[in-house]
C-alpha cells in the first residue's frame, strides 16, 4: 500500500540557514512525488513536484527538494531561510501505475523560522 | 486565470442540521477533490470528483456526499451534523489525463464550524 511519512511534526531554523524538511514515501512502482505549503488561514499552494528525470527539483519561493529513489525520500530544502517560510508543508505521492488517481498525503510539518 | 473558489468560506451550523459547500474549479480543470482538515487529523480525503463521475472516495460516512455538474463544479454535501464535522473543507482542482499527473490547485476552504 501507498503511504508517506513525514517524521517531524514541527521544524525550528534561524532565519539565513539553510532548511529541510523530510519526506520519506512507499509505492509500488515509481513515484509521482509533490510538496505543497499551507499559510495560516488558507489553502494549501503547490510548491514543486517530481515526475521523472533530473533527481533535483526546483520549485517556487527558493525551495527545491531531491529525488533519492534508494533512500525513497523526497526532502524539501531551501538555502536560506526567511521568516516568510514559517508555514505547513504537506508532502504527497501518488503510485505509478495506478488506476486510483488518489494522492496519498503526509501529516504535515510546522516550519518555524526564527528571526 | 481565476483560482478555485469556495463558498461560502465560513459557516456555523447546529448539530442534526445539513450543510451544502460550493466548489468552482479552475476553468479547464475536469478533476475536483474535497479534503477535511482538522488539527487532529491533518488533511484527509473525501472523494474526487471527473467528468461527472466520482472516481475515489476516502473513509467517510454516508453523510457525506458530492456530485460534479456538468461545468466542473462541485458540491458537497453532510447531513445530520456531529461536533466532529467541524474543520476546513478544502477543494481542490486539477487538469486531469489519462496517463498524467498533474498538480491540485486548491481553494481557500470553507470553516464549518458545528455547535
Amino acid at each position: 500500500a501507498q503511504s508517506v511519512a513525514q517524521p517531524e511534526d514541527q521544524v525550528n531554523v534561524a532565519e539565513g540557514n539553510p532548511l529541510t524538511v523530510k519526506c520519506t514515501y512507499s509505492v509500488s512502482g515509481n513515484p509521482y512525488l509533490f510538496w505543497y505549503v499551507q499559510y495560516p488561514n488558507r489553502g494549501l499552494q503547490f510548491l514543486l513536484k517530481y515526475i521523472t528525470g533530473d533527481n533535483l527539483v526546483k520549485g517556487s519561493y527558493g525551495f527545491e527538494a531531491e529525488f533519492n529513489k534508494s533512500q525513497t525520500s523526497f526532502h524539501l530544502k531551501k538555502p536560506s531561510a526567511l521568516v516568510s517560510d514559517s508555514a505547513l508543508y504537506f508532502c504527497a505521492v501518488r503510485d505509478i501505475p495506478d488506476s486510483n488517481y488518489q494522492l496519498i498525503w503526509g501529516a504535515g510539518t510546522k516550519l518555524i523560522i526564527k528571526p | 486565470k481565476a483560482g478555485v473558489t469556495q463558498t461560502p468560506r465560513y459557516l456555523i451550523k447546529t448539530r442534526g442540521q445539513q450543510v451544502t459547500l460550493s466548489c468552482s474549479p479552475i476553468s479547464g480543470h475536469r478533476s475536483v477533490s474535497w479534503y477535511q482538515q482538522t488539527p487532529g487529523q491533518g488533511l484527509q480525503f473525501l472523494f474526487e470528483y471527473f467528468s461527472e463521475t466520482q472516481r475515489n472516495k476516502g473513509n467517510f460516512p454516508g453523510r457525506f456526499s458530492g456530485r460534479q455538474f456538468s461545468n466542473s463544479r462541485s458540491e458537497m454535501n453532510v447531513s445530520t451534523l456531529e461536533l466532529g464535522d467541524s474543520a476546513l473543507y478544502l477543494c481542490a482542482s486539477s487538469f486531469s489525463q489519462l496517463d498524467r499527473v498533474y498538480e491540485q490547485y486548491f481553494g481557500p476552504g470553507t470553516r464549518l464550524t458545528v455547535t
